[in-house]
Formats: structure tokens, sequence, C-alpha cells
């Protein structure tokens, strides 16, 4: 069974903390993203990877870490910075090589709410 | 600079067809895209058009892009109350990486 998962779905996190979502994919995919949802807006781009071992900061960054140790995963952490952490975020995947359509392929998200 | 344009809602009757627009800006994207995201889930692509194509039709879906007015739209033929979800236009400028999305059109089928 192929595809993207999120975990976890829902995270509760008081204000201060650290909290560090999970994105895994078995796509083989070698780019990987993270996105920001809100309300009634579009998706923002937090982090995202093309390669192993390399990431690129998005439109929104600050606040947020990322790493890429394997091709399959892509954590994301939100840091104590963040000033308005509350939000669903959203994890994807691309290949980048042959006959792509460059389709970004996305998780089912995983509702973040900071108390 | 890089932006997508939608409207943001939009109501129709079942059974009508439902057209929701787009526009942008980068006249040097590749691809142009459709997804659809129900309530609680993440995006679900629909389809996609390249950008030397005016016109797209996989079943229900009829995607038509207008490259001098950077205009893309979506017609659903005979929407059902199971369409009713927001659809996100994008577009992927150049050769980057990045994905540019609009901020999403609500559609509301009423029975």
């Amino acid at each position: 069974d192929g595809g993207i998962t999120q975990s976890p779905k829902y995270l509760f996190r008081k204000e201060g903390q650290n909290v560090t979502l999970s994105c895994e994919q078995n796509l083989n995919h070698d780019a990987m993203y993270w996105y920001r949802q809100d309300p009634g807006q579009g998706l923002r781009l937090i982090y995202y990877s093309q390669i192993v071992n390399d990431f690129q900061k998005g439109d929104i960054a600050e606040g947020y870490s990322v790493s890429r140790e394997k091709k399959e995963s892509f954590p994301l952490t939100v840091t104590s910075a963040q000033k308005n952490p509350t939000a669903f975020y959203l994890c994807a995947s691309r290949q980048t090589s042959g006959t792509s359509t460059d389709t970004q392929y996305f998780g089912p998200g995983t509702r973040l709410t900071v108390l | 600079g890089e932006d997508v344009e939608q409207s943001l809602f939009l109501s129709v009757r079942e059974g009508d067809s439902s057209v929701i627009n787009c526009t942008y800006t980068d006249s040097s994207s590749t691809y142009l895209y459709w997804y659809k995201q129900e309530p609680g889930a993440g995006l679900q692509l629909l389809t996609y058009i390249f950008s030397n194509m005016d016109m797209k039709q996989d079943q229900r879906l009829t995607v038509l892009l207008n490259k001098k007015d950077k205009h893309l739209s979506l017609r659903i033929a005979d929407t059902q109350t199971g369409d009713s979800a927001i659809y996100f236009c994008a577009e992927k400028p150049g050769n980057t990486g990045k994905l540019i999305f609009g901020q999403g059109t609500t559609l509301q089928v009423k029975p």
C-alpha cells in the first residue's frame, strides 16, 4: 500500500513546547515538502527538500526546522519560536526524475493545536 | 512575482455544471494543477494540464487553459453532492520544484 503517511492526525501541545510532526513516504520520491494551511487560506510552503541531506527554506520557515536523513522521511519540528503554530500541516512528495509531471502528492495532514 | 488568484466561493445545484476559475502570473509555468480537498483531509490531485495544451478532458472534468490571458478553468459536469469540497489551482513556475497555490474555491452543491 503505497503513499504518504502523516502522524499523528491530531496533536495538542502546550505553549512553549517544541513538537515534531512525522511524514513518511514509500513512493521512492526524491523531493518532499511541508505546507501550512490556515482557515480560508491557501497553502504556504514552510520547507522543502529535493535530495537527502539537503533542504531549503520556503516562504514561512521562521520558527520551524526540518531534517532529511532518509529518503523516506521528512520530519518537521515546530519550535517555541513559532508565534502562531496552531494550523493544519500538510506534507507532500514528488518524483523528480524520468517522465515526471512534477505532480506533488499529499499526505492526510496533521492538525496541531497549541493550548 | 508569482501569484495565483481564485474566487472564494461557488454554489450550484446538483446536476448543473460548475466552473471554477483561476488566474496565474508566471508565464514560465510548465504545468498547472487542480487539487480537491475534502474537510479535514489532505489534497487530492484531480487533474493537471501541460502549458502547451489548450484543453484536457477527463470524464466529468474539463480543464481549459488560456495561456495568453493566464487563465485556467475547471468545469465539472453533472455536479454531485460528493463534489462539495475546496478546489485549489496551482502553478509550477519554471525549473523550480515549488508549487504556487491559490486560496482555494469552496464549492457548495445543493440537492
